[in-house]
């Protein structure tokens, strides 16, 4: 089946900006997700858009929203060594959540 | 805020042998799913349960089966495991079409 694709890895240095891309599958999902998982922990779901929605923005997190490319991106501000995970796009397609394999994003000093 | 509560965090098994996981999902949220990740690997979707009734099955073994509870808990029976089971299992429930993860229990089978 189609795939909810993203980049493995990333390296930001700490203060810039990060930007994990994603390209989902179902035009018809409803809301589109990101989820934070550190080491040895669960999902954390960090933020989410309605499919209706081309950007929202929560604290240091923008979530930008393009439907017609199937394209959805998070940005974070100002990188923290606590941003340090991994960071699934994950959207909405039969009443399940389907996760891409997740950008691992690494800082450096 | 109550989130989603599994147990135990982690568990230890030899092949062959069974597992239960448990899960109690964010009080007044409908459905359940269970998800399976393996080492280095995204979340497989296993099954779902919506009012107490399964209402999606994924890739899911005919090993593994599942229940929801009518206090809407919800357990996660594994038979004859084997070494490809080690995994950590995550339970999740959604309110608003938000999927909300327990912590997970980090099963090794030796």
């Amino acid at each position: 089946g189609e795939d909810v694709e993203q980049s493995l890895f990333l390296s930001v240095r700490e203060g810039d900006s990060s930007v994990i891309n994603c390209t989902y599958t179902d035009s018809s999902s409803t809301y589109l997700y990101w989820y934070k998982q550190e080491p040895g922990a669960g999902l954390q779901l960090l933020t989410y858009i309605f499919s209706n929605m081309d950007m929202k923005q929560d604290q240091r997190l923008t979530v930008l929203l393009n439907k017609k490319d199937k394209h959805l991106s998070l940005r974070i501000a100002d990188t923290q060594t606590g941003d340090s995970a991994i960071y699934f796009c994950a959207e909405n397609r039969d009443d399940k959540i389907i996760f891409g394999k997740g950008t691992r994003l690494h800082i450096l000093p | 805020a109550a989130g989603v509560i599994q147990s135990p965090r982690h568990l230890i098994k030899e092949k062959r042998e069974t597992a239960t996981l448990k899960c109690y999902p964010i009080p007044r949220h409908d459905t359940v799913y269970w998800y399976q990740q393996g080492p280095g690997q995204d979340p497989q979707f296993l099954i779902s349960f919506y009012e107490k009734m399964q209402s999606d099955k994924g890739s899911i073994p005919d090993r593994f089966s599942a229940q929801q509870f009518s206090d809407y808990h919800s357990e996660l029976n594994m038979s004859s495991l084997e070494l490809g089971d080690s995994a950590l299992y995550f339970c999740a429930s959604s309110g608003n079409e938000k999927l909300f993860f327990g912590s997970g229990t980090q099963l090794s089978v030796l």
